[in-house]
C-alpha cells in the first residue's frame, strides 16, 4: 500500500508568491495534518483537517491556509511568501481524530525554498 | 500547554555502544508520549509510543523508552548503536483528552562513529 504522498518534493518560489503544496493520505486514513519544519527545528503544527472539516490551527498567520476534499486529500496554501517560509512542509495522515489514538504517517515533504 | 525538552541537540556515540536520548516532558494531565526518526530528506518515522499501558517500551529498530512520571522523562535507549542508526530523533506529547494535536521537540542528532 502507499504510504502518504506529497508533492511537489522540491520548490522555490520568490518572496510575495504564493505556493500551493498538496498530499494524499494512507489509502482509508479520513484526518490530515501539516507541519513546518525550519531546518534545525522540531516540526511545528500548522493544521488538522478531519473529514473535511478543520480541527486544530497552529500558530501562523493567515497568510496560510488549507483544505481537505472529499477524497481525504489536502492542500496547504500558502500566500505573500516571506524567507522564513522557507522549511520543510511535512503531511501526515492518521485514521481519525480527537480522542482515539490512531499514529501519525508521516510523508517525506516538500522543501520550500524562498529566495 | 503540553511541551518536550530534548536535552542536547547532538549526541555522538561509537558504533557498539550505548545510546541515550533525553527526553522531559511538562504536561498537565498524563500525557501519550513518542519518540520519531527523521533520516535524511525523509518524513518522520514512529519508533515506539507510551499510551499509558507499560511504562517500558519497545519500538522498532532495537530502541526502547521508559516513562517516568516521578522525573517526567522519557529516555530513548538502545543497548548497541548501528552505523544506521544515524539520523534526527524527535521526542512528542500529546495530551490523553483534548487536543489530538502532538508537540515536537527541537530533535537530537545522532552521530554514530566506526
Amino acid at each position: 500500500d502507499a504510504g502518504v504522498t506529497q508533492s511537489p518534493t522540491h520548490l522555490i518560489k520568490t518572496r510575495g508568491q504564493h505556493v500551493t503544496l498538496r498530499c494524499s493520505p494512507i489509502s482509508g486514513h479520513k484526518s490530515v495534518s501539516w507541519y513546518q519544519q525550519v531546518l534545525g527545528q522540531g516540526p511545528q503544527f500548522i493544521f488538522q483537517y478531519y473529514e473535511k472539516e478543520e480541527r486544530g490551527r497552529g500558530n501562523f498567520p493567515d497568510r496560510f491556509s488549507a483544505r481537505q476534499f472529499p477524497n481525504y486529500s489536502s492542500e496547504l496554501n500558502v500566500n505573500a511568501l516571506l524567507l522564513g517560509d522557507s522549511a520543510l512542509y511535512l503531511c501526515a495522515s492518521s485514521l481519525n481524530s480527537g480522542s482515539n489514538y490512531s499514529p501519525l504517517h508521516f510523508g517525506n515533504g516538500t522543501r520550500l525554498t524562498v529566495t | 500547554a503540553q511541551s518536550v525538552t530534548q536535552l542536547g541537540s547532538h549526541v555522538s556515540v561509537s558504533e557498539g555502544a550505548l545510546v541515550l536520548l533525553r527526553c522531559n516532558y511538562s504536561s498537565s494531565v498524563p500525557p501519550y508520549l513518542f519518540w520519531y526518526v527523521q533520516y535524511p530528506n525523509q518524513g518522520l518515522q514512529l519508533l515506539l509510543k507510551y499510551t499509558s499501558a507499560a511504562t517500558l517500551v519497545k519500538g522498532i529498530n532495537g530502541f526502547e523508552a521508559e516513562f517516568k512520571k516521578s522525573e517526567t522523562s522519557f529516555h530513548l535507549t538502545k543497548p548497541s548503536a548501528h552505523m544506521s542508526d544515524a539520523a534526527e530523533y524527535f521526542c512528542a506529547v500529546r495530551d490523553t483528552g483534548g487536543s489530538y494535536i502532538p508537540t515536537f521537540g527541537r530533535g537530537t542528532s545522532l552521530i554514530v562513529h566506526p
